[in-house]
C-alpha cells in the first residue's frame, strides 16, 4: 500500500539555525499538509498546498515557515531561524482530493537546543 | 472555528474488555476521521467516517453527523490497542484537519 514517508526521523538542530523537513507524498495525491505536534499536546494544523501553491495556512504558520515542492515527488517545510519553542513532532500528509481522506507520514521529532 | 472534544480523556482496561470512545464537534463536517497514535508517535490512520458506520476487525465506527458526533468502538482489547486516540474533522470549503485532545488508552495483560 503507499505511504508517505518523511526524512529525517529525528533531527536535533541550535536555535537560530535553519532546518527543511522533507516528505515524499503519495504519488497520484493532490493535496499536501504539513502539522505538529508538540509533545504531550494535540496535533496542530500549519499549512495546504494544492496546484504549487499555499491554499491555507494557520496563525502559526508565520514568515518563519515556508513549504515548497522542489520537484514531482518532494514536498519540503523549511524553518528559516528556529526557536525552541519549534521543538515537536512535525507531520506530513497528503490527500487525493479536497475532504478526501489524509495519509500522515511517519513524523520528524524536531528538537531545537 | 469548529470545536472538537474526545471523551475520556484517559482510559484503563484489562485485555478483553471492550471500550466506546466518543468525538462530539461543533459544526458540520465533510471529513471526520479517527487515529491511533502509537508509541513511536506515528498516526495510524483507521476510520474515514463523515457519516455511517464502517467496521475492520475488532474495530468499528459510527458517524451520526447530523448530531454532532462520532463513535469508536474497540472490542476485546489487546495490549498493543494502548495508545492515543485522535478524533480530527474537517469542514467543507477548509483543506485543515481539526484534531481533538484524544483518549489515552491502556490496556493492561
Amino acid at each position: 500500500e503507499p505511504e508517505v514517508t518523511q526524512t529525517p526521523s529525528h533531527q536535533v538542530t541550535q536555535m537560530g539555525q535553519e532546518v527543511i523537513l522533507r516528505c515524499v507524498p503519495i504519488s497520484n495525491h493532490l493535496y499536501f499538509y504539513w502539522y505538529r505536534q508538540i509533545l504531550g499536546q494535540k496535533v496542530e494544523f500549519l499549512v495546504s498546498f494544492y496546484n504549487n501553491e499555499i491554499s491555507e495556512k494557520s496563525e502559526i504558520f508565520d514568515d518563519q515557515f515556508s513549504v515548497e515542492r522542489p520537484d514531482g515527488s518532494n514536498f519540503t517545510l523549511k524553518i528559516r531561524s528556529t526557536k525552541l519553542e519549534d521543538s515537536a513532532m512535525y507531520f506530513c500528509a497528503s490527500s487525493l482530493n479536497s475532504g478526501d481522506t489524509q495519509y500522515f507520514g511517519p513524523g520528524t521529532r524536531l528538537t531545537v537546543l | 472555528g469548529i470545536q472538537v472534544e474526545q471523551s475520556p480523556p484517559d482510559l484503563i482496561l484489562q485485555e478483553g474488555a471492550n471500550s466506546t470512545l466518543r468525538c462530539n464537534f461543533s459544526d458540520s463536517v465533510n471529513n471526520l476521521q479517527w487515529f491511533h497514535q502509537n508509541p513511536w508517535g506515528q498516526l495510524i490512520n483507521l476510520f474515514y467516517i463523515p457519516s455511517g458506520t464502517k467496521q475492520n476487525g475488532r474495530l468499528s465506527a459510527t458517524t451520526v453527523a447530523t448530531e454532532r458526533y462520532s463513535l469508536l468502538y474497540i472490542s476485546s482489547s489487546q495490549t498493543t490497542d494502548s495508545g492515543v486516540y485522535f478524533c480530527a474533522v474537517g469542514k467543507g470549503g477548509s483543506e485543515k484537519l481539526v484534531f481533538g485532545k484524544g483518549t489515552k488508552l491502556t490496556v493492561n495483560p
